[in-house]
């Protein structure tokens, strides 16, 4: 049972705009920031948003993270072919003094 | 580039222990700390602890304590990860990833550069 709630799978098509969820708590997300991983099976996770918001470079500005309360988002626009893959959430927790991830949320491009 | 190269897959035996390595390339090591993650076969990622390799300070996850040890060398710029009485449900494929962290009244952590991981297989 992961610490950080995410759906498990979404869809948009190409082209569309798709927007994921993380939900934490106080001790995580609520008093600290989120990142986003992309994760392809067989490959490394590759960072996408880190301190809720910011892109590393390379990573294209159609991925756009944000953070209200205990919650984070990740936005994708312009979807492409190549955006599926499986989504992780991280954040530092304060209780638990340790990295919280999500569960992962399984995108698929239509 | 930066990048993060990890020893070849293994496969153990219960109560067996195994050290997985990860040399670090392209960046000045000491500048930065390694993070080790792993994901067990249709399971999300479980993060196991970290270790500056600045200073050597490390933080386990709570499960994983007693049993775990990392370890860096800056000689070779390769950090190490080695786990200890391996049980069937430790079979996953294992990742070291380079990590910044820091505190602005709000603590951050992320890991910026990842290895491909090293698939471990425990079985009798």
């Amino acid at each position: 049972q992961s610490i950080l709630t995410q759906p498990p799978s979404a869809s948009g098509t190409p082209g569309q705009r798709v927007t994921m969820s993380c939900s934490g708590s106080n001790s995580n997300i609520g008093s600290n920031t989120g990142n986003w991983y992309q994760h392809l099976p067989g490959t490394a996770p590759k960072l996408l948003i880190y301190t809720n918001d910011q892109r590393p470079s390379g990573v294209p500005d159609r991925f756009s993270g944000s953070k209200s309360g205990t919650s984070a988002s990740l936005s994708i626009s312009g979807l492409q072919s190549e955006d599926e893959a499986v989504y992780f959430c991280a954040s530092w927790d304060d209780s638990l003094n340790a990295v919280v991830f999500g569960g992962g949320t399984r995108l698929t491009v239509l | 580039q930066v990048q993060l190269v990890q020893s070849g897959p293994e496969v153990k035996r219960p109560g067996d222990s195994m050290k997985v390595s990860c040399k670090a390339s392209g960046y000045t090591f000491t500048k930065y700390g390694l993070s080790w993650v792993r994901q067990a076969p249709g399971q999300g990622l479980e993060w196991m602890g970290w270790i500056s390799a600045h200073n050597g300070n490390t933080l386990y996850a709570q499960k994983f304590q007693g049993r775990v040890t990392l370890t860096t060398d800056t000689s070779t710029t390769t950090g190490y990860m080695e786990l200890r009485d391996l049980r069937s449900d430790d079979a996953a494929i294992y990742f070291c990833a380079r990590y910044t962290s820091g505190s602005q009244g709000y603590y951050y952590f992320f890991m910026d550069v990842w290895g491909k991981g090293t698939t471990v297989n425990v079985s009798s």
